[in-house]
């Protein structure tokens, strides 16, 4: 049971540049969340599924997408890097009520140059 | 919109003592939940604990435990004997029934040997 697990663990891209995040959860989880977070400021979220298929607006969604194809991955891309984009990203997934924990993975430090 | 403040970037505390981290909110709502995450260095999130404001009983896990005053939007954490490990930064979060996450910016606590 590896739990959450986010790919790459490190990325630099030049502005412009496409990317996509893979997170991955194998505890059957409903939900899944991609947060980013910045110096000095808490975890924002940018978008979130509440199950396979289906996807909604964050906090802070322009700039991104994300697609639910399976119920276990949850991919967030970036079509044309910028550098406000630089950040960390965190994946979280939780079973499915709101009052559910939720379980978040080690993270993906992203620099845009 | 909700709004999640942690008024303190930083404190200490003597290993073995007691230290509170403050956290206020804002929401108009009256059906909603609150978390206390802690991120060590290795960047991992991982639940502390949880609030459903529909509770009055004060949640606690251990040596943690939590002052919910939901008339002023307050809910600060309290680590007792606190252990070199507890060392790492805090969030506080905000969870309503649409199923929007708010973080606060963080207090980053340091244990004193």
């Amino acid at each position: 049971n590896a739990g959450v697990t986010q790919t790459p663990k490190f990325r630099v891209l030049k502005t412009g540049q496409s990317m996509t995040l893979l997170c991955a959860q194998d505890m059957n989880h409903e939900y899944m969340y991609w947060y980013r977070q910045d110096p000095g400021m808490g975890l924002r979220l940018i978008h979130y599924s509440v199950g396979e298929g289906t996807t909604a607006k964050g906090e802070v969604p322009d700039g991104y997408n994300v697609s639910r194809l399976k119920k276990q991955n949850f991919l967030l891309g970036l079509e044309s890097a910028a550098p406000s984009q630089t950040s960390v990203y965190f994946c979280a997934s939780s079973y499915r009520t709101i009052t559910d924990t939720q379980y978040f993975g080690p993270g993906t430090r992203l620099t845009v140059l | 919109a909700q709004t999640v403040t942690q008024s303190q970037p930083e404190m200490s505390v003597q290993e073995a003592e007691t230290v509170t981290l403050s956290c206020t909110y804002d929401t108009s709502e009256s059906d909603y939940y609150l978390f206390w995450y802690k991120q060590p260095p290795s960047r991992q999130m991982i639940l502390v604990i949880r609030q459903e404001a529909y509770k009055q009983q004060n949640a606690t896990e251990n040596r943690f435990s939590v002052n919910f005053q939901k008339a002023a939007k307050s809910f600060s954490l309290k680590i007792s004997d606190s252990q070199l490990g507890d060392a790492a930064m805090y969030f506080c979060a905000y969870r309503n029934t649409g199923n929007q996450f708010y973080f606060g910016t963080g207090t980053s606590l340091t244990v004193i040997p």
